[in-house]
């Protein structure tokens, strides 16, 4: 799977837009984004997946350029329950097996 | 409420003890998989079964055993473990288990686990 560089940590406040960026320089023809959250002693819970251009869904955007060498999350108007910490993956379709390698992740933390 | 549950939700235990986790899933999937997270680093793949059948090992120990008995439930048998093994232990699973992520996969709330 391709490796993928996020920052380790981002603050924001109530209300705000908050973006956060992925870098995978390395990312294949057949691998698709896929962005998880997790809160403090829970498991991971899917956000959202792509491929090109943007996504949308009831809870974030995600954008990824032509290159997709990179993709933003965006999380529109956070609040406080948004404090979790922000996997981005990305995978070949192809795999024979349902493989998730995790990163660091990106912990954000939301301000009143 | 993910649709999978998994108990004891906290477990603590003795390098010599015996003990088992245990994850059951109500979503209908036929692939389940056990996830380690340890403090501060990422989430580390155990094992993946499909279809019952067991079809990734990622080098875990020995002294850390799977059992699926059924596509609803998984156990990771657990035998003279060591300090350095207290994590969270994690369950998922999925709908086919064949396609790496727009099969997403469900994760359970976890077993915290500590050796003493």
């Amino acid at each position: 799977l391709a490796k993928t560089t996020q920052p380790i940590s981002m603050d924001s406040y109530e209300g705000q837009e908050v973006n956060i960026t992925c870098s995978h320089n390395n990312i294949a023809t057949n691998d698709y984004i896929t962005w998880y959250q997790q809160f403090p002693s829970q498991g991971p819970r899917f956000i959202i997946q792509g491929y090109k251009t943007k996504v949308t869904n009831e809870v974030a955007s995600l954008f990824i350029p032509a290159d997709r060498k990179s993709s933003t999350l965006s999380l529109p108007r956070v609040s406080l329950s948004d404090t979790a910490v922000y996997y981005c993956l990305v995978g070949d379709l192809s795999s024979n097996t349902g493989k998730l390698i995790f990163g660091q992740g990106t912990t954000l933390q939301v301000k009143p | 409420e993910t649709g999978v549950t998994q108990t004891p939700r906290h477990l603590v235990m003795g390098m010599t003890n015996k003990k088992s986790l245990k994850c059951e899933q109500h979503l209908g999937h036929n692939a389940m998989y056990w996830y380690k997270q340890s403090a501060k680093k990422p989430l580390e793949l155990m094992f993946v079964y499909s279809l019952e059948e067991r079809v990734e090992n990622n080098s875990v120990p020995s002294r850390f055993s799977p059992e699926c008995p059924n596509s609803s439930h998984l156990f990771l048998h657990l035998h003279t473990l060591q300090p350095e093994d207290s994590a969270l232990y994690l369950c998922a699973s999925s709908q086919t288990g064949t396609s790496v992520l727009t099969d997403t996969q469900y994760f359970g709330p976890g077993t915290r686990l500590t050796v003493l």
